[in-house]
């Protein structure tokens, strides 16, 4: 079975620009989560998705950070401008159930 | 070896040796806690998982301990191998709600 896709694996980018970020999950899995990971902390839900709709962004900075899963299976995470904290490991993850499995993550570097 | 806590970041085990992580939880509600694996450069890895109506749950070579009472959370890893060096993290989930809250991690280094 694939796993969780994410692409790009790494991206720099200098503050004030704009990026986007792509998950697949694993086929039929109705919820798929972006998580931030800032080095040596544990990963930090922003959003979580079922199906479609959102169920909890309560922690994403919604004045630069968006997400959308219009169709219900891929995902992406965008943000604009970006600031030099936004530098963090965005890990996507998805569930069938309770369990939650995690892409490898896209690495950000904001200089 | 142990760890106590998430307030010990590295714990160093000898090759062979049985390593325990501890984990402290903050909520009393929460129903459902996983145990992650997380390799430098990799996404965590699901490694065992456990409900509030157990206090323990075998995996290969893991084992999950759950002390209600005390809201402590363990992972004991089995005649530890070099390839279980990574950062180990504990998650419990809030409410039933599929939302995750994980804890700082603790380091494994597994000497030779």
């Amino acid at each position: 079975e694939a796993g969780v896709a994410q692409s790009p694996r790494y991206k720099i980018i200098e503050k004030r620009q704009s990026v986007a970020f792509w998950c697949n999950p694993i086929s039929g899995h109705a919820t798929l989560y972006w998580y931030q990971q800032i080095l040596g902390q544990g990963p930090k839900l922003l959003i979580q998705f079922q199906n479609n709709g959102v169920v909890d962004d309560s922690q994403l900075p919604k004045d630069r950070f968006s997400a959308e899963r219009l169709k219900g299976v891929d995902s992406t995470l965008k943000i604009q401008p970006a600031k030099l904290e936004d530098s963090a490991v965005y890990l996507c993850a998805s569930s069938l159930e309770d369990t939650q499995y995690f892409g490898p993550g896209t690495r950000l570097t904001v200089l | 070896g142990e760890s106590v806590g998430l307030h010990l970041p590295t714990l160093s085990v000898q090759e062979g040796d049985n390593s325990i992580i501890n984990c402290a939880y903050s909520n009393s509600a929460s129903d459902y806690f996983i145990w992650y694996k997380q390799e430098s450069g990799k996404g965590p890895q699901f490694i065992i998982d456990i409900r509030s109506n157990m206090d323990k749950r075998q995996g290969q070579r893991v084992t999950v301990l759950l002390n209600k009472t005390v809201k402590h959370l363990s992972l004991q890893i089995a005649a530890t191998q070099p390839g279980d060096s990574a950062v180990y993290f504990c998650a419990e989930n809030l409410l039933g709600g599929n939302k995750l809250t994980f804890g700082t991690g603790t380091q494994l280094k597994v000497e030779l």
